[in-house]
């Protein structure tokens, strides 16, 4: 089946730590995207990718990193500058998506807690 | 970037039609208007998205105001997996299209 995996399901640590989130889809998609959840709140974009090897900060990028070797491929680095890393982190993809015309799919996301 | 305001919250009877609003007042002409669900802690859920035309599909149906500064989804028979929060959001047609803005969404819930 076709999908976007994300690993792990939750994850911890420790205060002043780096740690990376896994994004991966076999759907083909040119496009993928991050997203940061806080409770009761919407979606906000960290980073995205149109391509391979290539892509742009979203709103709220500091603090983050990513990298696009691999079509297949998106991970987040959520570094220790990260003020406030604690959250919910969604992974999405689509195909190229010049005009806005595509839906994402979105993975069933990584909770992050940070002790 | 054009933004989006729903009400925070709605309720609905099971098996009765639900019209869940969007107000996006400074769209501009190509963004597109799209759709999305989310259950608690799983990723949203594509629904339905359009520019300027109705559109309908199996989930859902969506409204588009003739000046395209408000839209409507609407479920014809809302069943108690339904309830959800709805993102109304706007995707641009620009060099930063994959960009999305996501407010803070509806709450739908359905009762029995």
């Amino acid at each position: 089946d076709g999908g976007i995996t994300q690993s792990p399901k939750y994850l911890f640590r420790k205060e002043g730590q780096n740690v990376t989130l896994s994004c991966e889809q076999n759907l083909n998609h040119d496009a993928m995207y991050w997203y940061r959840q806080d409770p009761g709140q919407g979606l906000r974009l960290i980073y995205y990718s149109q391509i391979v090897n290539d892509f742009q900060k979203g709103d709220i990028a500091e603090g983050y990193s990513v990298s696009r070797e691999k079509k297949e491929s998106f991970p987040l680095t959520v570094t220790s500058a990260q003020k406030n890393p604690t959250a919910f982190y969604l992974c999405a993809s689509s195909i190229f998506d010049y005009l806005g015309n595509n839906e994402q799919f979105f993975g069933p996301g990584t909770r992050l807690t940070v002790l | 970037d054009a933004k989006t305001t729903q009400p925070n919250s709605m309720e609905s009877n099971e098996e009765e039609p639900v019209h869940l609003p969007c107000n996006h007042s400074t769209i501009s002409g190509t963004d597109y208007i799209h759709w999305y669900r989310q259950l608690p802690s799983q990723g949203p859920e594509y629904v339905i998205h359009g520019l300027t035309s109705n559109v309908n599909n199996r989930m859902a149906s969506l409204a588009i105001a003739e000046d395209r500064k408000s839209s409507t989804l609407i479920l014809h028979r809302a069943t108690l997996r339904d309830a959800a929060v709805y993102y109304c959001i706007l995707r641009s047609s620009n060099t930063n299209a994959g960009k999305s803005t996501f407010g803070d969404g509806t709450t739908l819930t359905v009762k029995p």
